[in-house]
């Protein structure tokens, strides 16, 4: 089975551009997460979805982040415009969402954002 | 709010070996659940193992073991066997069992293996 499945899988752009990262979750699954990982801040959720709806946004940084999920295979964060504190590893992961311990969360193999 | 610490920036151990790896975490939930993961340099986030905070057994999974402590909030990662291959960032993740699905993170621990 396809895993998680991200793109680009590297992106350098400059500041002030808008820059889009494509997820597309495991088949099946329901829950959808975006994380963002620093060197200062570490591994932190930005947004989810269950059944394409956003449940917790509470991590999106400012308005100048975006993120969507127009059906069961396809999410999208968005960023406009860019600023070079935004360079980030940006990790998708999707789950099952059976409301059990084996709802483990996989993880996309990230993007690598760097914005100058 | 939940939050997961890891003492150890860094690890080494020689190859072969066994190593722990400690994680603490607080919280005031009574159902939840706790992850290992392990970030290789290809930064690819891979599950090792997870616990479920109402067993008292403490998972396994092959070379990999935990010891789960509830009352002292502790979730140490056991290696044994080291192997070069075994080398990564590890990072300790904690769930709630209701509500939020997110995953929290601790800051993480770099294992070493030395040959």
């Amino acid at each position: 089975d396809a895993g998680v499945i991200q793109s680009p899988r590297h992106e350098v752009t400059e500041m002030g551009q808008e820059v889009t990262l494509r997820c597309k979750p495991i088949s099946g699954h329901n829950s959808l997460f975006w994380y963002r990982q620093t060197m200062m801040r570490g591994l932190e959720l930005l947004i989810y979805f269950n059944n394409n709806v956003p449940i917790d946004d509470s991590g999106m940084p400012e308005d100048r982040f975006s993120a969507k999920m127009p059906n069961a295979s396809f999410s999208t964060l968005k960023i406009q415009p860019s600023e070079p504190r935004d360079s980030a590893v940006y990790f998708c992961a999707s789950s099952p969402n059976r409301g059990m311990a084996t709802d483990t969360q996989y993880f996309g193999p990230g993007t690598r954002l760097t914005v100058l | 709010a939940q939050t997961v610490t890891q003492s150890q920036p860094e690890m080494s151990v020689q190859e072969a070996e066994t190593v722990t790896l400690s994680c603490t975490y607080d919280t005031s939930e009574s159902d939840y659940y706790l992850f290992w993961y392990k970030q290789p340099p290809s930064r690819q986030m891979i599950l090792v193992i997870r616990q479920e905070a109402y067993k008292q057994q403490n998972a396994t999974e092959n070379r990999f073991s935990v010891n789960f402590q509830k009352a002292a909030k502790s979730f140490s990662l056991k290696i044994s066997d080291s192997q070069l291959g075994d080398a990564a960032m590890y990072f300790c993740a904690y769930r709630s069992g209701q509500g939020a699905q997110k995953l929290v993170f601790g800051q993480g621990t770099r294992l070493t293996i030395n040959p």
